[in-house]
């Protein structure tokens, strides 16, 4: 089956914790997304990655850090400098032939 | 912000009929596209219209897009229970390539 992963679906953490999500993803596709979502709005960009070991910041990367060391992984870092990290985070990934982005299920954090 | 807007931010309506929303944007951009979201789900794309296009089909799905006012329109016709959702529109960016998602549309489609 090819598609995009996230784990864990949800995740709890006190704060002042760091906390990483994963995304992997085996449709061969060189860009992928990080994008939070609060109720009731669209996403926000956070990091995005158009090739490994490069990644640029979004409109909101303050308090998140990403690496792109594999093609098939970005996984995103909610640090404890971010104010108000419970949010629920998507991850997708595109081609630059195709301009679509395929999404993955998400993540629900919950920081208490 | 950035973001788009999306009217109306909710629609109810009965099986069989059509459901129409609006979405306006603020940038050049290269394409728009429409996504759809479940209740707690990821998001899935229904269908790209590229700048130079003015209008698209994609089976119950109609999009158009006028550039001149910065506006694209979703039409489902003959709709159905399961096609109760969130729609979203994103615009990607001329100058960046990013998406830029509008706040999107609820629709409910009771039996």
């Amino acid at each position: 089956d090819g598609g995009i992963t996230q784990s864990p679906k949800y995740l709890f953490r006190k704060e002042g914790q760091n906390v990483t999500l994963s995304c992997e993803q085996n449709l061969n596709h060189d860009a992928m997304y990080w994008y939070r979502q609060d109720p009731g709005q669209g996403l926000r960009l956070i990091y995005y990655s158009q090739i490994v070991n490069d990644f640029q910041k979004g409109d909101i990367a303050e308090g998140y850090s990403v690496s792109r060391e594999k093609k098939e992984s970005f996984p995103l870092t909610v640090t404890s400098a971010q104010k108000n990290p419970t949010a629920f985070y998507l991850c997708a990934s595109s081609t630059q032939q195709v301009r679509e982005q395929y999404f993955g299920p998400g993540t629900r954090l919950t920081v208490t | 912000s950035q973001q788009g807007e999306e009217d109306p931010q909710a629609l109810s309506i009965q099986e069989g009929e059509n459901a129409t929303m609006n979405c306006s944007y603020k940038t050049s951009i290269n394409n728009l596209q429409w996504y759809r979201q479940n209740s707690g789900r990821g998001l899935v794309h229904l269908i790209l219209i590229r700048s130079n296009e003015r209008e698209k089909h994609s089976g119950r799905l109609r999009v158009t897009l006028d550039t001149s006012k910065k506006s694209s329109s979703l039409l489902i016709t003959a709709s159905r229970a399961a096609d109760t959702a969130s729609y979203f529109c994103a615009t990607e960016d001329n100058n960046t390539d990013k998406l830029i998602f509008g706040t999107g549309t609820r629709l409910q489609v009771f039996p």
